[in-house]
């Protein structure tokens, strides 16, 4: 199937600071990329749907402002968590669609956030 | 509304026996039904997904899953469980009608017995 590499796959971070994860598919080209988030002992969240070119499209309840994505290319989306705080500590996970289609999707390895 | 309900939030069977892992679902329209698999601290691999056609659906490492409409479930099964099957196990629906959302279970975690 086809590959898609998120990193880092762990960070810790200061309270206050911001973080980037990057999303890559490596040999398809994604149309869409997903990003979900995992609170322990539950099931995945989606945070926001991006299509490459274009602002992102976010579900209800996540700030925006606070998860900064860029999908600047077809093969590259990146989450930033900014001003991250103590509660955003999660497993945040991407996934990239071939075609656009979520039911094609396929998932990074998910990225483990600390914030200290 | 829609829901996807995984009933057992853990099962622990022995290594090399049977397993069924449940899944029922509630969806307005016509779903598309998947099965993934998260290994602790990893993300998510596919292991199955039915779209039409035969209700009776093989997927990787063994697994197999039946859509049954009557019963709005998509069961996984396989029949002799191997301790590195242990992780945890998402049923999840979509439809070919929406894009961008698929319908997540609560997992059900699975612990392999030696």
């Amino acid at each position: 199937g086809a590959v898609v590499s998120q990193h880092p796959s762990r960070v810790i971070c200061k309270s206050g600071t911001s973080v980037k994860i990057e999303c890559r598919s490596l040999d398809f080209q994604a149309t869409t990329m997903f990003w979900y988030r995992q609170f322990p002992k539950q099931s995945l969240m989606l945070m926001a749907t991006s299509n490459e070119g274009s602002k992102a499209t976010y579900e209800q309840g996540v700030e925006k402002d606070k998860f900064l994505i860029n999908h600047a290319s077809l093969t590259l989306s990146t989450l930033t968590v900014t001003s991250a705080h103590p509660e955003d500590s999660s497993f945040y996970i991407c996934s990239a669609s071939p075609g656009g289609r979520v039911t094609e999707a396929f998932f990074g390895q998910g990225t483990r956030l600390t914030v200290v | 509304a829609q829901s996807v309900t995984q009933p057992d939030i853990h099962i622990t069977v022995s290594e090399g026996a049977s397993l069924e892992l449940r899944c029922n679902y509630s969806y307005g329209a016509t779903p598309y039904l998947f099965w993934y698999v998260q290994s602790p601290g990893q993300g998510l691999q596919l292991l199955l997904k039915y779209f039409s056609g035969d209700t009776l659906v093989q997927g990787i490492k063994g697994f197999e899953a039946e859509f049954k409409r009557s019963q709005s479930s998509f069961n996984l099964r396989k029949p002799s469980v191997h301790w590195s099957d242990a992780a945890e196990y998402f049923c999840a629906v979509g439809s070919p009608d929406s894009n961008y959302q698929l319908i997540w279970g609560a997992g059900t975690k699975l612990i392999i017995k030696p």
